[in-house]
């Protein structure tokens, strides 16, 4: 079955110091991976996407995202954090089942929140 | 404003009523797609339409729930006689053709309370 995992439900990362947050993925075929973002009372925003060749992607407000094929991850980083970054992080997977996978839709992990202090 | 706009962002109902909601995606954007969000997890797939047709309706939580897009542009969530398990936030999102991967726009989402 395809399926995403994100192994921790909260995140704790003081300002300055870099953070991770983990994803692992299941899917059948080449895994097209996304991450998310989503604050208080707003819809989902796209940060970054793996489709193929180099394994460490750049996103916006300075995040980036490691893809790992033999770990089957996708973990999603920063250098420096902000207490502005403080929010709901999704990662997310293209269906690849669904018509071959060309309508697209994503399957997505459970979230993890990520609070950031001063 | 040219993101994906979703109307009502708050709807109150009693167990039973019908409620609708309207989703506008991005105008160059023939992908629409509509997923749930409950509490705690992340969205879920409910259907997809390109341009006017409907693609994937199965995943669709009962036949309770439907969903229209007549002319390729807005679309709309139906649901009849509401549950207080329909309880939830329901997002449209959108994008573009070509490749199965472009991203998806989201929009603000419609948050459903069944008393």
């Amino acid at each position: 079955a395809q399926s995403v995992a994100q192994p921790e439900d909260q995140v704790n990362v003081a300002e300055g110091n870099p953070l991770t947050v983990k994803c692992t993925y299941s899917v059948s075929g080449n895994p097209y991976l996304f991450w998310y973002v989503q604050y208080p009372n707003r819809g989902l925003q796209f940060l970054l996407k793996y489709i193929t060749g180099d394994n460490l992607v750049k996103g916006s407000y300075g995040f980036e995202a490691e893809f790992n094929k033999s770990q089957t991850s996708f973990h999603l980083k920063k250098p420096s954090a902000l207490v502005s970054d403080s929010a709901l992080y999704f990662c997310a997977v293209r269906d690849s089942l669904n018509y071959g996978g060309s309508q697209g839709n994503l399957i997505f992990g459970k979230g993890t929140k990520l609070s950031v202090k001063p | 404003d040219t993101g994906v706009s979703q109307d009502p962002r708050h709807k109150i109902t009693k167990r039973g009523q019908n409620v609708t909601f309207r989703c506008d995606p991005i105008s160059e954007h023939n992908r629409l797609y509509w997923y749930r969000q409950t509490l705690g997890q992340g969205p879920e797939f409910l259907t997809y339409f390109q341009n006017e047709a409907q693609l994937e309706k199965s995943r669709l939580l009962s036949d309770r729930f439907s969903a229209e897009r007549p002319k390729g542009s807005f679309s709309t969530l139906e649901i009849q006689r509401t549950e207080q398990g329909d309880s939830a936030m329901y997002l449209c999102a959108s994008s573009s053709s070509g490749r199965p991967y472009n991203e998806q726009f989201f929009g603000p989402g419609t948050r459903l309370t069944v008393l």
